[in-house]
């Protein structure tokens, strides 16, 4: 199947930085990305929904000032998380689609603010 | 709006011990489903899809049919193994590209 990769998979930043996380589709242009944040032992809560070239449509509660989302080319998505704080701990998961109504996932990215 | 809801967990068994999730939908139109498998600390990985009814997704020994008289996608293993183990998520998604709807997940342990 395609691969998405999503990267770091883990990182540790201190309290008050920001961290970018990249999400590339590697063999098919993905139209539409998603991000996702992932509690302990929770389901996926759906976080933006990316279109290529256009700004991104967040779910009511999540702060898009916080969350900055790029989708600037048809394989590449980041998620940028501003002025990280302990409560943004979290698992980060990135999906992609194309023209099939198929997801395809990225491995994830565990963020630990300190 | 779209929903999915299947059983909660978490579910514990024996290997060789026959498997079953049960996953039931709420949708509008058409969707197609799916069975996303999440092994510890990994992202999600698609383990079987169906795109209408009646279709039946297989994949490493899970099957799981879309039975649209009943919005059902119940996902069923007969012999599972303690590499089974992870966290297992029923989704549905629409045409075109709108997000996956998932359910809850299902955590499965499986003891030798």
């Amino acid at each position: 199947g395609a691969v998405v990769s999503q990267h770091p998979s883990w990182v540790i930043c201190k309290s008050g930085t920001s961290v970018k996380i990249e999400c590339r589709s590697l063999d098919f242009q993905a139209t539409t990305m998603f991000w996702y944040r992932q509690f302990p032992k929770q389901s996926l809560m759906l976080m933006a929904t990316s279109n290529e070239g256009s700004k991104a449509t967040y779910e009511q509660g999540v702060e898009k000032d916080k969350f900055l989302i790029n989708h600037a080319s048809l394989t590449l998505s980041t998620l940028t998380v501003t002025s990280a704080h302990p409560e943004d701990s979290s698992f980060y998961i990135c999906s992609a689609r194309a023209a099939t109504t198929e997801a395809f996932f990225g491995q994830g990215t565990r963020l630990t603010v300190v | 709006g779209n929903s999915v809801t299947q059983m909660e967990g978490p579910v514990t068994l024996s290997e060789e011990a026959f498997l079953t999730i049960n996953c039931t939908y709420t949708a509008t139109g058409y969707p197609s489903l799916f069975w996303y498998v999440q092994y510890p600390g990994e992202g999600l990985q698609l383990l079987l899809k169906a795109t209408k009814a009646d279709d039946k997704g297989s994949n490493k020994g899970f099957e799981a049919t879309y039975r649209k008289e009943t919005t059902s996608f119940h996902l069923e293993k007969g012999s599972v193994q303690v590499s089974d183990s992870a966290v297992y998520f029923c989704a549905l998604s629409d045409q075109g590209n709108t997000p996956l709807v998932f359910g809850k997940g299902t955590r499965l342990s499986v003891i030798a």
